[in-house]
């Protein structure tokens, strides 16, 4: 299967700042990553699709603006949480699907927005 | 939005016995994929199954698949303390939707 990092894993930040997540796929050229967040025992919901090259695909309800995202490359697309706020506090995990259409999941980011 | 929904929703057995998670979905798949999660951790794939397979094994693991149910299963024959995770069914189309997991905890 395919190898995914994240990075950080884990930050945390004041009110108002920017934070960005990197997700790279190892050994994997992934021309689509998926971003999900996860709130304390709940499930993970979809976010966007990152498409390498091109601009992400949001799902309703998440604000674009907000949340940005870039697929620069095969191997790596960032997140990044603008003007964060207490309630984005909550666990970023991204995926990338392989040709198996099986997903590979990064370790995940915790943030905290104090 | 969440696609599949599992049940039960916490689940609390004994090491040896078998622990028996359902999931069931709304619309139609190419796959359905089962994965666990430990605490603030990522998540693990356990097994894929394609619309067109109705069960699979692997290890201690089997996965049915009912299309015409939409609906799927996972079972885990002698469980074991190291077994206690949540666990997720997730369909498959051209992206990804989870179920909201089971909760399962084994004691020793």
């Amino acid at each position: 299967g395919a190898v995914v990092s994240q990075h950080p894993s884990r930050v945390i930040c004041k009110s108002g700042t920017s934070v960005k997540i990197e997700c790279r796929s190892l050994d994997f050229q992934a021309t689509t990553m998926f971003w999900y967040r996860q709130f304390p025992k709940k499930s993970l919901m979809l976010m966007a699709t990152s498409n390498e090259g091109s601009k992400a695909t949001y799902e309703q309800g998440v604000e674009k603006d907000k949340f940005l995202i870039n697929h620069a490359s095969l191997t790596l697309s960032t997140l990044t949480v603008t003007s964060a706020h207490p309630e984005d506090s909550s666990f970023y995990i991204c995926s990338v699907r392989t040709r198996a259409d099986t997903q590979y999941f990064g370790p995940g980011t915790r943030l905290t927005v104090l | 939005s969440q696609q599949g929904e599992e049940d039960p929703q916490a689940l609390s057995i004994q090491e040896g016995e078998n622990a028996t998670m359902n999931c069931s979905y709304k619309t139609s798949i190419n796959n359905l994929q089962w994965y666990r999660q430990n605490s603030g951790r990522g998540l693990v794939h356990l097994i894929l199954i394609r619309s067109n397979e109705r069960e699979k094994h692997s290890g201690r693991l089997r996965v049915t698949l009912d299309t015409s149910k939409k609906s799927s299963s996972l079972l885990i024959t002698a469980s074991r303390a190291a077994d206690t995770a949540s666990y997720f069914c997730a369909t498959s189309n051209n992206d990804m939707r989870f179920g909201a997991g089971t909760r399962l905890t084994v004691k020793p």
